[in-house]
């Protein structure tokens, strides 16, 4: 059973197009997060989602907004796509904020 | 400056050797403290927590030292599936924006036969 999962595992895209990722996780964690792993395996966060709080990292673009339907999961959304978009999107989640994390199998994007 | 620094290496290493990373933090609210390991094109995965009284888990014996700001890891009798990326983490709290973990760059290890 995966604990974390992501949809999809691959994405190539054109540039200004909008595209949304999926995650799901299955161990009842209350707080869910998106990272970004650029080309220099720099891992950087975007955004944490604990109990409807949305945490945002000041320096995410607001081309890219997180979508939460329910606590088990959390969607990221990017609108008008950028050639620098092109990365690996990791999803997260945890018991709570500050306690361990368990990633999704990430989602590679790339924009041409 | 960087909330977390590692020495990204690369570590090569003989099977069987002992192997230590270091990681430095430069935030005294920090509150607690992981390794994780990340192989290629992979997701990063917990290896261990740290705790304030030092901890072990087989071959892997994590410190921390809450005075100089730093935490540690220790490989004893690496084996060829330790090659991997070690990654220091934080969690931080900070009064605007709560909890938030910051990754080090990561150290790279490749244990050799």
């Amino acid at each position: 059973d995966t604990a974390v999962s992501q949809t999809p595992k691959y994405l190539v895209t054109q540039m200004g197009n909008d595209k949304s990722i999926k995650c799901e996780q299955n161990l009842g964690h209350d707080t869910m997060y998106w990272y970004k792993q650029d080309s220099k395996k720099f891992l950087k966060i975007m955004f944490s989602y604990n109990n409807k709080e949305l945490i945002i990292n000041e320096t995410v673009p607001n081309r890219f907004s997180p979508k939460s339907p329910d606590k088990a999961h959390l969607n990221l959304h990017i609108n008008s796509l950028e050639l620098g978009d092109s990365a690996v999107y990791f999803c997260a989640s945890s018991p709570g904020l500050g306690y361990e994390q368990y990633f999704g199998p990430g989602t590679r994007l790339t924009v041409t | 400056r960087k909330e977390v620094e590692q020495d990204p290496g690369p570590f090569n290493v003989p099977e069987g050797a002992t192997v230590a990373f270091n990681c430095t933090y430069s935030n005294s609210a920090s509150q607690s403290f992981f390794w994780y390991r990340q192989d290629c094109r992979k997701e990063p995965k917990l290896l261990m927590s740290v705790y304030s009284s030092g901890n072990e888990d087989g071959r892997f014996t994590a410190q921390l030292n809450r005075a100089s700001q730093y935490i540690s890891l220790l490989i004893r009798d690496s084996k060829l599936s330790d090659s991997a990326t070690y990654l220091c983490v934080v969690n931080i709290h900070k009064g605007n924006t709560g909890n938030q973990f910051y990754f080090g760059t990561g150290t790279s290890l490749t244990v050799i036969p």
